[in-house]
């Protein structure tokens, strides 16, 4: 158990919908990224936040959007569902995004999302 | 930009032989390099790390790998595999300065009794 949790383990939906996406951190972690994993294109990032604000974006379509609360927990928003966003959703966190240039802050994974578009 | 080539989509091994499953990466700097497993419905987990101190790095269950920037490759090894190994392993390289995570397409590794 690494400790970051993501509701729901499953989501059904239809195209054209939109769902919300929840992650809670590690204790005491400020980051928290998010990442799809599909067939088609592996793993993927798509968004990074640190303590509230957006700190990096990768392959994130304009039709998906996060946030970061004060409590540190994040949601990321999928809306106007296509077949293709049918993927496994995963959340990781992190300490600290910042340090030196050797430094790096180990990513613990929660289990994972997995949405169904039908 | 950087990238990770993981060789072989799949790799099959018999339970107590070897395990090699290869990693290369590119870049122009040297990254910090990790190897993560994943077990069926579950999350990913760190295996081992290469964060530029030594270049064999030993991992958890019995994983190790060396990094060697002349053949820029992570190879991920282990000298006897058991069947709780059976998993997708991801090789992955993050830039100095802790951009996000760049993942290997991923290599399913398969062992039989």
């Amino acid at each position: 158990d690494s400790g970051v949790t993501q509701t729901p383990k499953h989501l059904i939906t239809a195209t054209g919908q939109r769902v919300t996406l929840r992650c809670s951190p590690r204790s005491g972690d400020l980051s928290v990224y998010w990442y799809q994993q599909s067939l088609d294109q592996g793993l993927q990032f798509l968004i990074h936040y640190y303590n509230g604000e957006e700190r990096a974006k990768g392959n994130i379509l304009e039709r998906f959007s996060a946030q970061q609360f004060p409590d540190l927990h994040s949601e990321l928003n999928l809306s106007s569902l296509e077949l293709g966003d049918s993927a496994l959703y995963f959340c990781a966190s992190s300490v600290d995004p910042s340090g030196g240039e050797f430094t790096y802050n180990e990513q613990f994974f929660g289990p994972g999302t997995r949405l169904t578009v039908l | 930009a950087q990238s990770v080539t993981q060789l072989d989509s799949h790799v099959s091994v018999s339970e107590g032989t070897p395990v090699l499953l290869r990693c290369n990466y590119s870049s122009s700097y040297s990254p910090s390099l990790f190897w993560y497993v994943q077990h069926p419905n579950k999350g990913l987990q760190l295996l081992l790390k290469y964060t530029s101190a030594a270049t064999l790095v030993k991992g958890i269950n019995g994983f190790e790998a060396e990094f060697k920037k002349s053949e820029t490759s992570f190879h991920l090894t282990k000298p006897s595999a058991h069947m709780s190994d059976a998993a997708e392993y991801f090789c992955v390289a993050l830039k100095p300065g802790n951009t996000p995570l760049v993942f290997g397409k991923g290599t399913r590794l398969s062992v039989i009794a």
